[in-house]
């Protein structure tokens, strides 16, 4: 069984400043998928970014980036530039790759990412 | 820009009283997805919903739930006997199709809550 863990249950960062939140996982898939979704207060969660496990360069989005470390099973995400709308829970998930995948998510605990003025 | 869509938005109902929790996912998506948030706990999976029929469900998903797509646009969740440990927020979330490229779209939730 897959699964996600999330060890910082709260950060703040000072506006403009850059944070990282942690994410590992555990599996014995090869090919797999790692995501990080953002949870504002008004709960609809909205994917950030995603990245392919077979894929060796690191995703980047805008302001958001990963650091994907295969081997150790980790999965940070680097947030430059915080802006006071990134204030939000993050999570962490994981989705198996393959013909019989249904898709399911698996999804670590979430980190409470406050952006203070 | 297409989104999924839930309702109600809050819930509340007895403890023993059937419940059912409607999502319109995004009109050209074929897989569906319901996961819950109990408060200040991580998202669980629920159930996956493919071709009219269950593609996968969790240990959660037990006789008390069941799905449906009753009429090409909507998909349910129904809990026929709710209990205390049902309060929690629900999610219904879609995706097109192919894997390699999808991304899963979450409507805004339901929050029920079980007296």
């Amino acid at each position: 069984a897959q699964t996600v863990t999330q060890s910082q249950p709260e950060m703040s960062v000072q506006e403009a400043e850059t944070v990282t939140l942690s994410c590992t996982y555990d599996t014995s898939e090869s090919n797999y998928y790692l995501f990080w979704y953002k949870q504002p207060p008004s709960r609809q969660m909205i994917l950030v970014i995603r990245q392919e496990a077979y894929k060796q360069q690191n995703a980047t989005e805008n302001r958001f980036s990963v650091n994907f470390q295969k081997a150790a099973k980790s999965f940070s995400l680097k947030i430059s530039d915080s802006q006071l709308g990134d204030t939000a829970m993050y999570f962490c998930a994981f989705m198996k790759h393959g013909s019989s995948n249904t898709g399911k998510l698996i999804f670590g605990q979430g980190t409470t990412l406050q952006v203070k003025p | 820009e297409p989104e999924v869509t839930q309702t109600p938005s809050h819930q509340v109902t007895q403890m023993g009283q059937e419940v059912i929790l409607r999502c319109v996912p995004i009109s050209n998506h074929l897989y569906f997805y319901w996961y819950r948030q109990i408060l200040g706990q991580k998202v669980e999976f629920l159930v996956s919903f493919y071709n009219n029929e269950i593609s996968e469900k969790s240990e959660i998903f037990d006789d008390q739930f069941s799905v449906e797509r009753p009429d090409g646009s909507n998909f349910t969740l129904k809990i026929r006997s709710t209990k205390l440990e049902d309060s929690a927020m629900y999610f219904c979330a879609s995706r097109r199709g192919t894997l390699r490229t999808d991304t899963q779209y979450f409507g805004p939730g339901t929050r029920l809550t079980v007296l």
